[in-house]
């Protein structure tokens, strides 16, 4: 059983870029969530994706999208970057439904200059 | 909406002594509790979760933690430290039909040999 895997695993951008973050979900999971942890913070919750569809959204400005594929995989964009964007991306997959885990992948550090 | 507070950003215990981290959570409804564990440069590790059923939850490497529901609490506790257990902790909570975690500040243990 293939775990979450996230690409690349670390990045360097400039204020106003743009990044596409990469996520392939567990083998079996129908559900993808980002999440981002700053330095010494706990993660915090951009989106959920299920079905190919935003099933759920943190308080991120719009600048900050998604996409989940029919192979359940998902990409995190974030556009005109700021330095405060400098963070560990970390996505997770899991089945819907109630209380259900989510297995997390091992993030992508990005750090915005 | 729920949260979570983790008090105590980092805690030092010696090897072979109780580790105890606390964990207290707000939440309107009935909620799901996890606790995560994060080593340097990894990603979230499942180490224990309680849905429904029996209060006192046991989970991976010799970890165990209790629902209290009066004291809105879920702490973590190991009756025995190990090198290994050096690392980062995150208590979460889930509500139910809301499928997205909110964590904790963490905490980030050091055994001292």
């Amino acid at each position: 059983e293939t775990g979450v895997t996230q690409s690349p695993t670390h990045l360097i951008k400039t204020r106003g870029q743009q990044v596409t973050l990469r996520c392939s979900s567990q083998s079996g999971h129908n559900t993808v969530s980002w999440y981002q942890q700053a330095l010494g913070q706990g993660p915090q919750f951009i989106f959920q994706y299920y079905r190919e569809e935003e099933n759920g959204r943190g308080n991120f400005p719009p600048r900050f999208s998604g996409l989940q594929f029919p192979n359940y995989s998902s990409e995190l964009n974030v556009n005109a970057l700021e330095l405060d964007d400098s963070a560990l991306y970390l996505c997770a997959s899991s089945f819907a439904g109630g209380g259900e885990t989510q297995y997390f992948g091992p993030g992508t550090r990005l750090l915005v200059l | 909406a729920q949260s979570v507070t983790q008090l105590g950003s980092h805690v030092s215990v010696s090897e072979g002594a109780l580790v105890l981290l606390r964990c207290n959570y707000s939440s309107s409804v009935p909620p799901y509790l996890f606790w995560y564990v994060q080593y340097p440069n990894q990603g979230l590790q499942l180490l224990l979760k309680y849905t429904t059923g029996a209060t006192l939850v046991k989970g991976i490497n010799g970890f165990e933690a209790e629902f209290k529901k009066s004291e809105t609490s879920f702490h973590l506790t190991k009756p025995s430290a190990h090198m290994s257990d050096a690392a980062e902790y995150f208590c979460a909570v889930m509500v139910y039909g809301n499928n997205r975690l909110a964590f904790g500040k963490g905490n980030q243990v050091v055994v001292i040999p």
